[in-house]
């Protein structure tokens, strides 16, 4: 089945210490997004890639990247995390165009525990 | 601006009982609505969308919504509910961004907790 997939489900970083995580899609989707959700709150939207054409939210930390080397895969690397970085990762894709371009299919998601 | 509200932080309800979760939408331009539902460390699965057509939304584990743009309404209704429904509910809008990719504006959630 075509899919949205996120590596590691769980990661547990110290605090200050890089971490990167995983998003790779079967979907063939252009367009891929990153949201943080913390606990009992709406996903918030950190940014998204159009192609290779990245899209950064305006109240996104610096601390937060993102690379995209290829159609398949999306990375988020928070550079120095924090105790306030804590929280659940998704990653989510969607077409550009076509009746089905305003969905978003959402991966399992990422809890990232800071310590 | 385009926002969702969803003022039910918490629905608790008994087994095999109607449920029905609010939401409304404020937007000034053409918008398609979303329902996505959210188990314990899972990510978000759609249960069932509005884009355009009919106003009454059919979706997955007998789950419908009604689309009212007159009360710029998106509430979510099941007849008949089970333990297994347990779960977040998010509401959400979309809205094109940019003449090309489409965002998502989500709700503040609704935990429905069944209760046998």
């Amino acid at each position: 089945d075509a899919m949205v997939i996120q590596n590691p489900r769980y990661q547990v970083t110290q605090f200050g210490k890089p971490v990167t995580l995983s998003c790779s899609q079967t979907l063939n989707h252009n367009v891929m997004y990153w949201y943080q959700q913390k606990s009992s709150q709406a996903p918030k939207l950190l940014f998204h890639y159009y192609d290779k054409d990245f899209n950064n939210e305006a109240d996104t930390p610096d601390n937060f990247q993102s690379r995209r080397p290829n159609t398949s895969f999306c990375f988020l690397d928070i550079r120095s995390p924090g105790l306030g970085d804590a929280a659940m990762y998704l990653c989510a894709t969607s077409r550009l165009f076509g009746p089905t371009s305003y969905e978003q299919y959402f991966g399992p998601g990422t809890r990232l525990t800071v310590t | 601006a385009q926002s969702v509200t969803q003022l039910d932080s918490q629905v608790p309800v008994f087994e095999e009982a109607p449920v029905e979760l609010r939401c409304n939408y404020s937007s000034s331009v053409s918008v398609y609505l979303f329902w996505y539902v959210q188990y314990p460390n899972q990510g978000l699965q759609l249960l069932l969308k509005y884009l355009s057509g009919s106003t009454l939304v059919k979706g997955i584990n007998g789950f419908e919504a009604e689309f009212n743009k007159s009360q710029t309404s998106f509430h979510l209704r099941k007849p008949s509910v089970h333990i297994s429904d347990t779960a977040e509910y998010f509401c959400a809008v979309s809205y094109l961004y940019g003449g090309a990719t489409n965002k998502l504006i989500f709700g503040t959630g609704t935990l429905l907790a069944v209760q046998p």
